[in-house]
């Protein structure tokens, strides 16, 4: 069964530096993806989405890369600040049916001043 | 335009209660989302609608949650006699359709989250 996975380790990095978080997918192959941040006590809140046929995304300070043959999306913060502390979801539709997209567990960003 | 609401917000019950957590989510949404978040832990996946049916009930954790959405907006999540670990925030979310692809516009199923409704169980 489709598989998604996320540093499961928070991460942690001093300000002004350049986050990278990963996402990795297994047994399938999403046609496009998208990334959420969540607030604690809050729901996730959508960022960006890439297609299959896109290699990179852009928005602000964020990127976000696809690379269908790793089965791998990164997602980049770049010049961090501390108001970027949060967790980022990464949520591929779900394989086959309605396609319902799926969150992953999420990894934890926590930057450093 | 108004985003997803839930209510409400709090809500404290004794074991053995039944609870109703509602949802009203984006006009003009077709689908609808039910997610449990325990402290500190990820999203766990209830159930979702396409219009007033739910295609995937695989999350509801036992026979004491239900849901249920009618007109193709409100949704009404039942938890009967509550647990003591039933105690989580419950977020709903709203997406146009779901299905990007099959539906022919790719992030049509970006979903929109409610604030949550959080449930304590004495």
């Amino acid at each position: 069964s489709q598989k998604i996975e996320q540093n499961s380790e928070a991460l942690n990095i001093q300000e002004g530096k350049t986050a990278t978080l990963t996402c990795n997918y297994t047994n399938y192959s999403p046609a496009y993806l998208q990334w959420y941040r969540q607030d604690p006590g809050r729901g996730p809140v959508f960022l960006l989405l890439i297609r299959e046929n896109e290699k990179e995304k852009r928005k602000e300070r964020l990127k976000v890369t696809f690379d269908t043959t790793l089965k791998q999306s990164l997602f980049h913060i770049t010049a961090s600040q501390p108001a970027d502390s949060a967790t980022y979801l990464c949520a591929p539709p779900q394989a086959g049916g309605y396609q319902k997209v799926t969150f992953g567990t999420g990894t934890k960003l926590q930057v450093i001043p | 335009g108004a985003g997803v609401s839930q209510s409400p917000s709090n809500k404290v019950t004794e074991k053995g209660k039944d609870v109703e957590l509602r949802c009203d989510p984006i006009s003009g949404h077709t689908a609808l989302y039910w997610y449990r978040q325990s402290l500190g832990q990820g999203l766990e996946f209830l159930i979702y609608f396409q219009g007033n049916s739910a295609p995937d009930k695989s999350g509801l954790p036992s026979d004491r949650f239900s849901a249920e959405r009618t007109g193709g907006s409100v949704s009404t999540l039942t938890i009967q006699r509550t647990q003591q670990e039933d105690s989580a925030v419950y977020l709903c979310a709203s997406s146009l359709t779901t299905g990007g692809i099959m539906a022919g516009a790719v992030g049509s199923d970006t979903q929109y989250f409610g604030p949550g409704t959080r449930l304590t169980v004495l």
